[in-house]
């Protein structure tokens, strides 16, 4: 079993879609969870921090659930920039940041 | 300020060469890690140092790699002799804080290495 699974998409949405992507951990013992964003040949960027409460920036909500271990990515009303790779990054290393990456679920909106 | 920033950004060579690769990180950050994506895998954690030292080398494939990060500032990743499955797009982060999990890694463009 993968330490990170997520979706194997792609997502193909138009634009203005609700789209939710899901993502398992299986080391109970993680840590810190993240959503990193992948742009076409370009590197990770770190979209959201996923805490136990949940937590929303805008257009974007993130929810944790540690005793599913299940995280996930909300996006509202879907833009064409919102178009790329959207990774679940789990921290399971309790002592330093160790990144387990999921290998992506591919979003592309179309107008 | 100045991202994490790798050299070079693609390098192509054949099977048995060695080959260097070089990330500079974000003035400051102690934290500096080597990440790896194959194609078609997802990106896996290779090593981390805190300034110069070995942190956590655990996910070094062999003992052809060896990264070095002398000064603790910039570092180099070397993969000598290179085989086919070393191809990938190679990443290197830097983070300043460790004492916070969710303390925000930030990476490099990355390296396309080839090997044919």
């Amino acid at each position: 079993r993968k330490e990170v699974e997520q979706d194997p998409g792609p997502f193909n949405v138009p634009e203005g879609a609700t789209v939710a992507f899901n993502c398992t951990y299986s080391n109970s013992a993680s840590q810190s969870f993240f959503w990193y964003r992948q742009d076409c040949r370009k590197e990770p960027k770190l979209l959201m921090s996923v805490y136990s409460s949940g937590n929303e920036d805008g257009r974007f909500t993130a929810q944790l659930n540690r005793a599913s271990q299940y995280i996930s990515l909300l996006i509202r009303d879907s833009k064409l920039s919102d178009s790329a790779t959207y990774l679940c990054v789990v921290n399971t290393n309790s002592g330093y940041s160790t990144l387990t990456f999921g290998k992506g679920t591919m979003l592309l909106v179309s107008p | 300020e100045a991202g994490v920033t790798q050299f070079p950004s693609h390098s192509v060579i054949e099977k048995g060469q060695t080959v260097t690769l070089r990330c500079d990180p974000i003035s400051g950050h102690d934290n500096l890690y080597w990440y790896r994506r194959v194609m078609g895998k997802e990106i896996k954690f290779l090593l981390h140092f805190v300034k110069e030292s070995k942190q956590d080398e655990s996910g070094m494939p062999n003992n052809r790699f060896l990264a070095e990060r002398t000064g603790g500032t910039y570092s180099t990743l070397k993969v000598q002799p290179a085989e086919l499955e070393d191809s990938g797009v190679y990443f290197c982060a830097s983070s300043q804080d460790e004492t916070d999990s969710y303390n925000e890694q930030f990476f490099g463009p990355g390296t396309r290495l080839t090997v044919l």
